[in-house]
């Protein structure tokens, strides 16, 4: 995988439904990953840094993994909410390119009632 | 907690005219980047600064300039506007430049050139 490539590329899910997108990065000179929240009209927001392999994060209702060596992270929001409505952004950085992360495309999330 | 502020937020500009879009950030973070988001594609990096008195190129970074005034901002200057250069920009910072840190980013200049 030369690129950061995001599933699917948008979702529709009802409230209190529980999903999960899944971000692929090269995992050659693997350094770090990403994950972005970016609501419409507003800029991305940090939602978590990863570096090391088998890496579990959470925030709330979100959580995600990390998998270096097959170069794969998921992310997980358990009951989605209506405010949970945003497009999900990951990103990685190698080693010696760690100042160029590259961003994925986003999972579009849309949460209804 | 003003983070990060870009001006302007929005922009017109006619083929061939010249703008610069400010950036600046009041977190002392030693690393900032200026990104373009188009439709259908990932941000794309123009060019970033690693820490005060650095910068270089991204991966787009073919008609743009950028200065880093001082560790709170850093410029991004389009001397020729092209149609090409129709985006929305955001400015960045991180502590660090090494991928270890999460990004603080601007609210966006949406520019149209026509």
């Amino acid at each position: 995988i030369l690129n950061v490539e995001q599933s699917p590329q948008s979702l529709h899910v009802q409230e209190g439904d529980s999903t999960n997108f899944t971000c692929s990065f090269p995992s050659s000179n693997f350094y770090a990953l990403h994950w972005y929240r970016w609501e419409t009209a507003k800029s991305p927001e940090a939602l978590f840094v990863m570096t090391l392999n088998g890496d579990e994060k959470k925030k709330g209702r979100i959580s995600a993994t990390l998998n270096t060596k097959e170069g794969y992270s998921y992310l997980y929001i358990k009951g989605s909410q209506p405010e949970d409505s945003a497009t999900y952004l990951c990103a990685s950085g190698n080693t010696g390119t760690a100042s160029k992360l590259t961003f994925g495309t986003g999972t579009r999330l849309q949460v209804t009632l | 907690n003003a983070g990060v502020t870009q001006t302007p937020k929005f922009q017109v500009l006619k083929t061939g005219q010249s703008m610069t879009l400010q950036c600046a950030q009041d977190m002392n973070h030693n690393s900032m980047y200026w990104y373009r988001q188009d439709p259908g594609m990932g941000l794309r990096l123009i060019y970033y600064s690693a820490s005060e008195g650095t910068t270089d190129k991204g991966e787009v970074p073919n008609g743009y300039n950028v200065s880093r005034l001082n560790k709170r901002e850093f410029s991004l200057r389009l001397e020729s506007a092209a149609p090409s250069q129709t985006s929305v920009y955001f400015c960045a910072s991180s502590e660090a430049v090494q991928g270890a840190y999460g990004y603080t980013f601007g609210s966006g200049t949406r520019l149209t050139v026509v």
